[in-house]
């Protein structure tokens, strides 16, 4: 089942500026992981935020989560083309990971050189 | 050190075949989590394994199987294949199981079934 879904589902912008994806999810989670997914690939693991953070930085990235809102936003700055991608959000729900980790169906940020 | 490592990476099968794709997780990563990614549905968890016993199923039927051995690589088995199992199919690895454990995936194995 899909518990997260991205907003927006497509997103393009020009390089230089920053990228705004955001993540809702249905429910209470332990931690939030998105990844990021260049076209064909497998999954690169950009930055986990546990429920008790509100805030993490990683280089141009920065990733903030609401639990009371139950959701979740990535922001990328100075963007560069080879950031061009699908980005998901994914959630391991509390009370075990019954079903894995729960991903929604992904933001796909294509940056204009 | 090296990545979650899955082979084969591309392979087409008929319709009825079976196929059993590979995982070598990340040294020292003990769990290995299976994931099913199509257009349609999305990302999908199909199974993990967590020394050599499966800990958690995805909603997926039988002919979706996998195993783990003693030095924690992975196979996953899918029987009487279909049209609708061609997807691309993620291995992740992670230190232990539980919340607060960073997931790695491999590139995938991309299965075409025709």
């Amino acid at each position: 089942s899909q518990q997260g879904e991205e907003d927006p589902q497509a997103l393009s912008i020009q390089e230089g500026e920053n990228a705004t994806m955001n993540c809702s999810y249905k429910t209470s989670i332990n931690n939030l992981q998105w990844y990021r997914q260049n076209s064909g690939r497998g999954l690169v693991h950009l930055i986990l935020i546990r429920s008790n953070e509100r805030e993490k930085h990683s280089g141009r990235l920065r990733v903030t989560l609401d639990t009371s809102k139950k959701s979740s936003s990535l922001l990328i700055t100075a963007s560069r083309a080879a950031d061009t991608a699908s980005y998901f959000c994914a959630t391991d729900a509390r009370g075990g990971g019954a079903d894995g980790l729960t991903f929604g169906k992904g933001t796909h940020l294509i940056i204009q050189p | 050190k090296a990545g979650v490592i899955q082979t084969p990476r591309y392979l087409i099968k008929t319709r009825g075949q079976q196929v059993t794709l590979s995982c070598s997780p990340i040294s020292g990563h003990r769990s290995v989590s299976w994931y099913q990614q199509t257009p349609g549905q999305g990302l999908q968890f199909l199974f993990e394994y967590f020394s050599e016993t499966q800990r958690n199923k995805g909603n997926f039927p039988g002919r979706f199987s996998g195993r783990q051995f003693s030095n924690s690589r992975s196979e996953m088995n899918v029987s009487t294949l279909e049209l609708g199992d061609s997807a691309l199919y993620l291995c992740a690895s992670s230190l232990l199981r539980g919340a607060g454990n960073t997931i790695y995936f491999g590139e995938g194995s991309w299965l075409t079934v025709v």
